[in-house]
């Protein structure tokens, strides 16, 4: 069955190190994002990717970091610069830019201790 | 920025009241599409509208988008224990349609 592979489920960090979510998807989409979401509140789109090797700063892009080197890959890298970073964290992809909705993993939720 | 308001915020309802949550932004969309998210669960697509004034219908839930295009709402009809969950609006914006932009969410509960 194809669809979007997010791991770890749970991941819970230390101050001051950084850590890096996997997100894999066997769908053939081009496109690839990255939401963050806080209790009782919506998405935040960090960052997107529309093609391999190309990726833009979303809202709230500032203390992480991604890559796209692969079509199927877009790791999203949450740095120690990220002042607030205890959230859920989404990851989801679509075809043709989007239209015809978003297809999202089951998310990664990261823990400050 | 651009921002996507969404009212009610909760709805507390009888199994087999109606619900109906309400999408507002201050900008034109270029389309609109809605998201269902079950406790502890992450957002499932519904359904995308894109034209002026459109309505779509899926078994019990009816969509419409506002002639404007800066509106939309979702109802549902006779809700059951299975709708529970956070409804999100999500649009995107002519000048940039790569970056869908949620809404805030109407969390549902309804009660049997």
């Amino acid at each position: 069955d194809g669809g979007i592979t997010q791991s770890p489920k749970y991941l819970f960090r230390k101050e001051g190190q950084n850590v890096t979510l996997s997100c894999e998807q066997n769908l053939n989409h081009d496109a690839m994002y990255w939401y963050r979401q806080d209790p009782g509140q919506g998405l935040r789109l960090i960052y997107y990717s529309q093609i391999v090797n190309d990726f833009q700063k979303g809202d709230i892009a500032e203390g992480y970091s991604v890559s796209r080197e692969k079509k199927e890959s877009f790791p999203l890298t949450v740095t120690s610069a990220q002042k607030n970073p205890t959230a859920f964290y989404l990851c989801a992809s679509s075809i043709d830019r989007g239209r015809g909705g978003y297809t999202f993993g089951s998310g990664t939720r990261l823990t400050v201790v | 920025g651009q921002q996507v308001m969404q009212i009610p915020q909760y709805q507390h309802v009888q199994e087999g009241e109606d619900f109906t949550t309400y999408c507002n932004s201050s900008t034109t969309l270029s389309n609109i599409q809605w998201y269902k998210q079950r406790p502890g669960g992450h957002p499932v697509f519904l359904i995308q509208l894109v034209k002026s004034g459109e309505v779509k219908k899926q078994k019990r839930l009816t969509f419409q988008f506002g002639e404007a295009k800066k509106n939309s709402s979702l109802h549902i009809t006779a809700t059951q224990t299975t709708d529970v969950g956070t409804y999100f609006c999500a649009g995107t914006y002519i000048k940039n349609t790569d970056k869908l932009i949620f809404g805030t969410g109407t969390r549902l509960q309804v009660f049997p």
